[in-house]
């Protein structure tokens, strides 16, 4: 079965720091990888998903991630963070072998002081 | 488009009762699945259903069902309900069977007393 690890249970940056959430999976197969995002008081939104080709993935909002293969890493980065950033950001792999499944990362709280 | 609609928002329910969550998917979107979600296991896979049968199904007990209809909206069952069903249900919807492009529902708050 496969698991994630985010370490960072909760991040606290300035704006316009540079953020990078770490993602670590542990699958042994194909993986297709995702980052959602929960502003408070919403619901679960895609940031990113990463299937194949090009290992840095682009998103909305400005984020992106790199696929680490030999690392089993999936690293969530902004450049510069705006207040409006402050959310859940959670981390989950599907295993190609159970397509309809995706198990997700413990989330990490970013908090954005202005 | 409408999103995923869930319903109710909230529940407070008493132990021992049974409840009845509902999901209607994006219009055109067949596959249903839902998630529990708490603070101390985070974001867990409880089924999910294409085509009015479920595929695939996470590690929870048998007292938690569901099923979908025709017009694909989905109902998620809990019966004799214990204080740590207390949690927020996600409903996800998608085009086909695979977790490319799931959208979230709200979700449901339910609290067992």
């Amino acid at each position: 079965a496969q698991s994630v690890s985010q370490h960072n249970h909760h991040v606290i940056l300035s704006e316009a720091a540079s953020l990078e959430l770490g993602c670590n999976y542990s699958y042994g197969g194909t993986v297709n990888l995702f980052w959602y995002v929960q502003y408070p008081g919403q619901h679960l939104q895609l940031l990113l998903k990463y299937f194949s080709g090009d290992p840095l993935v682009k998103g909305i909002k400005g984020f992106e991630a790199e696929f680490i293969k030999s690392k089993f890493s999936f690293n969530l980065r902004k450049p510069s963070v705006q207040w409006s950033d402050t959310a859940e950001y959670f981390c989950a792999v599907n295993a190609r072998s159970s397509a309809r499944q995706l198990t997700f990362g413990s989330g990490t709280q970013l908090t954005v002081l202005p | 488009k409408a999103g995923v609609t869930q319903t109710p928002r909230y529940l407070i329910k008493t132990r021992g009762q049974q409840v009845t969550l509902s999901c209607s998917p994006i219009s055109g979107h067949r596959s249903v699945s839902w998630y529990q979600q708490t603070p101390g296991q985070g974001l867990q896979f409880l089924f999910e259903y294409f085509s009015e049968t479920q595929r695939n199904k996470g590690n929870f007990p048998g007292r938690f069902s569901g099923r979908q209809f025709s017009n694909s909206r989905s109902e998620m069952n809990v019966s004799t309900l214990e204080l740590g069903d207390s949690a927020l249900y996600l409903c996800a919807s998608s085009l086909a069977p695979t977790a490319e492009g799931y959208t979230f529902g709200s979700g449901t708050r339910l609290t067992v007393v």
